[in-house]
């Protein structure tokens, strides 16, 4: 169990271009999230995943930004046309099991900063 | 709409001693869970404690433990001897049944030497 991982761990960007980032869960873990977090906030939820469908998504998830679990293992979250009000922390956890174990892990976040 | 809100943006402790973090939550759910996170500067996120709505008994995890109050609402987090590494951002959450995290903004643990 090496935990949740992300990739990249930082980008820069330049406004209006697309970005992509992916989130490695848990090995056996079948939900996924994706949550947004600003300097200084708590995180914001954006998506989430169980197995490879897309169960509910914020209406923070615009129409530019989109996320996929093909296979039900890893996740991508993708930013079209990026805007400065895109930069913050975008941070991936899973879990598993019913409501009443389920707890989610996190893994590092991506920091996208869009100049 | 279920909300967290964590009233202290900062607190600071002298080692060794006693703090106590607040959050107070709004939900419709009758079954829902609660959650403290940690958050270290640029580390990620770790879970401290979790408590179920349903259970009367106060969650404790070591050194740390939560006060409960289903009625007023109320979620505190104690950390009792505290430590140097337990300096961080500490994070309230709110859980129903859609499985999301309802976050509040978090509190900025200082730890004095």
């Amino acid at each position: 169990d090496t935990g949740v991982s992300q990739d990249p761990r930082h980008k820069i960007t330049k406004r209006g271009q697309n970005v992509t980032f992916r989130c490695d869960p848990i090995s056996e873990h079948n939900r996924l999230y994706w949550y947004r977090q600003t300097l200084g906030q708590g995180p914001e939820f954006l998506t989430y995943f169980q197995n490879e469908a897309q169960l509910e998504k914020s209406r923070l998830l615009s129409d530019r930004f989109s996320a996929e679990r093909p296979k039900g293992s890893f996740s991508t979250l993708e930013i079209q046309r990026t805007e400065q009000g895109d930069s913050a922390m975008y941070l991936c956890a899973s879990s598993v099991g019913d409501l009443g174990t389920d707890t989610q892990y996190f893994g590092p976040g991506t920091r996208l900063t869009v100049l | 709409a279920q909300t967290v809100t964590q009233s202290q943006p900062e607190m600071s402790v002298q080692e060794a001693e006693t703090v106590t973090l607040s959050c107070t939550y709004d939900t419709s759910e009758s079954d829902y869970y609660l959650f403290w996170y940690k958050q270290p500067p640029s580390r990620q996120m770790i879970l401290v404690i979790r408590q179920e709505a349903y259970k009367q008994q106060n969650a404790t995890e070591n050194r740390f433990s939560v006060n409960f109050q289903k009625a007023a609402k109320s979620f505190s987090l104690k950390i009792s001897d505290s430590q140097l590494g337990d300096a961080a951002m500490y994070f309230c959450a709110n859980r129903g049944s859609n499985y999301q995290l309802i976050w509040g903004a978090g509190t900025k643990l200082i730890i004095k030497p």
